[in-house]
């Protein structure tokens, strides 16, 4: 089955400097999925990633899928308060299963 | 966008007592849905797929006539937590795709926190 390896586990930054999170697969990805999620509640969506190389961006989140598509990328800029949370990748297969997680605090 | 509708969002129960929880796709129709259960601080562990018009699909370790499936149309699945016991108590989400939707992202309810008491 896909196992994915996100790291760091957790992370806490100060207010407005810059942080990556990344996830990496034990097999060739067929798209990769970002979504935020505070515990307790929904995930939101974030980006969703299909092809080697490709990249995007929403607002401050910028999200890098390599190459060879095994290892992805989540790059903020900025950090804010608000993107406090957590951070899961996730990679469709029929089912969607999810790295671990990566708890990011953010100081004021 | 597509909405996934989970309900109920809290539930408080005691031993011995079943829970259902819904899991409804409300704008577009989903042949498979998942529920995942969340333990705090920890990241989301599939369960299970449920299937429409078929039998759920179990994650290894997941009791099947615990976690009791049914997923009776194109756009409700529900989860029954029979003879719950405290240690059911979590967090429980469940997601769906648009099948009329090729590459698009999984939706998900907004979850449901199980106490049982």
């Amino acid at each position: 089955s896909q196992e994915l390896e996100q790291s760091p586990q957790s992370l806490i930054v100060q207010e407005g400097k810059n942080l990556t999170i990344n996830c990496t697969s034990s097999k060739t990805l067929y798209g990769l999925y970002w979504y935020k999620q505070k515990y307790g509640e929904g995930l939101i969506f974030l980006m969703m990633l299909q092809k080697g190389g490709e990249e995007k961006s929403h607002e401050k989140i910028t999200a890098k899928l390599d190459e060879k598509k095994q290892q992805s990328s989540l790059h903020i800029t900025a950090s804010q308060p608000s993107h406090a949370g957590i951070y899961l990748c996730g990679a469709p297969h029929g089912d969607m299963r999810f790295g671990a997680g990566t708890r990011l605090t953010v100081k004021p | 966008g597509a909405v996934v509708s989970q309900h109920p969002s809290r539930v408080i129960c005691k031993s011995g007592t079943s829970v259902k929880i819904e899991c409804r796709s409300l704008d577009f129709q989903a042949t498979t849905m998942f529920w995942y259960r969340q333990f705090p601080k920890k990241s989301l562990m599939l369960m299970a797929t449920s299937n429409e018009g078929s039998k759920a699909t179990y994650e290894q370790g997941v009791e099947k006539d615990k976690f009791l499936i049914n997923h009776a149309s194109l756009t409700l699945s529900t989860l029954t937590v029979t003879s719950a016991h405290p240690e059911d108590s979590s967090f429980y989400i469940c997601s769906a795709r648009d099948q009329g939707r090729a590459n698009t992202e999984a939706f998900f309810g907004q979850g449901t926190r199980l106490t049982v008491v």
